[in-house]
């Protein structure tokens, strides 16, 4: 069984500040860990993917994550927002021999002038 | 780039209509999905394929059949469509594996039910 939690259903930044969405996940098996991003009226696209290589995972348009098995978490962090970063913002887990994807609930992220 | 058509883009029907979405995919892929997209629940997968006529339960099944005929093909059926189905349905393809892929997604449709 897997699951994801994401802490805040909605975070708001200022124009350059740090972006930080959290989530932590359950699985019985070594995860693979993705974040995901859906702007206004567009399906959901790949931000970066952690499949037990580097803990450090970059991905696109800044954005990087951290796996942290002890904490059982996969934070995204982006240095310095962009009004372009506005979105939601899904974590999912899969894992084992099992295609299922298992989303979050979804983190909603405005970005103020 | 690989390519996620949903045949429509809003759709309303009526209480006990059979309705039918339709997912194409471009890239040959083994896995394709269909989630509903709620407000405040996140994506939910309803079924999944990974080969051609084969499907297996998402975690909310109840109310919805799939067919995958072809491989670039996938379709959702609700067999009498309910209220309670009103939501965005977003279908997904991946290239194969054990779920280390990722997951290509159509633009969604938009199901009211009346």
């Amino acid at each position: 069984a897997q699951s994801v939690t994401q802490l805040g259903s909605h975070v708001s930044v200022s124009e350059g500040a740090l972006v930080l969405l959290r989530c932590n996940y359950s699985s019985s098996v070594p995860p693979y860990l993705f974040w995901y991003v859906q702007y206004p009226n567009q399906g959901l696209q790949l931000l970066l993917k952690y499949t037990s290589a580097a803990t450090l995972v970059k991905g696109i348009n800044g954005f990087e994550a951290e796996f942290k098995k002890s904490e059982t978490s996969f934070h995204l962090t982006k240095p310095s927002a962009h009004m372009s970063d506005a979105a939601e913002y899904f974590c999912a887990v899969s894992g084992g021999s099992n295609y299922k994807l298992t989303f979050g609930k979804g983190t909603l992220l405005t970005v103020n002038p | 780039d690989v390519k996620v058509t949903q045949s429509s883009r809003y759709l309303v029907k009526r209480t006990g209509e059979k309705v039918f979405l339709e997912c194409v995919q471009d890239m040959d892929h083994e896995n394709m999905f269909w989630y509903r997209q709620d407000p405040g629940l996140g994506l939910r997968l309803i079924y999944f394929s990974y080969d051609v006529k084969m499907k297996e339960k998402g975690d909310i099944p109840e109310g919805y059949s799939v067919s995958r005929e072809k491989k670039e093909r996938f379709s959702l059926i609700l067999e009498s469509a309910s209220t309670n189905q009103t939501s965005m349905y977003l279908c997904a393809s991946s290239l194969g594996g054990f779920g280390e892929e990722k997951l290509f997604f159509g633009s969604g449709t938009q199901l009211s039910v009346l």
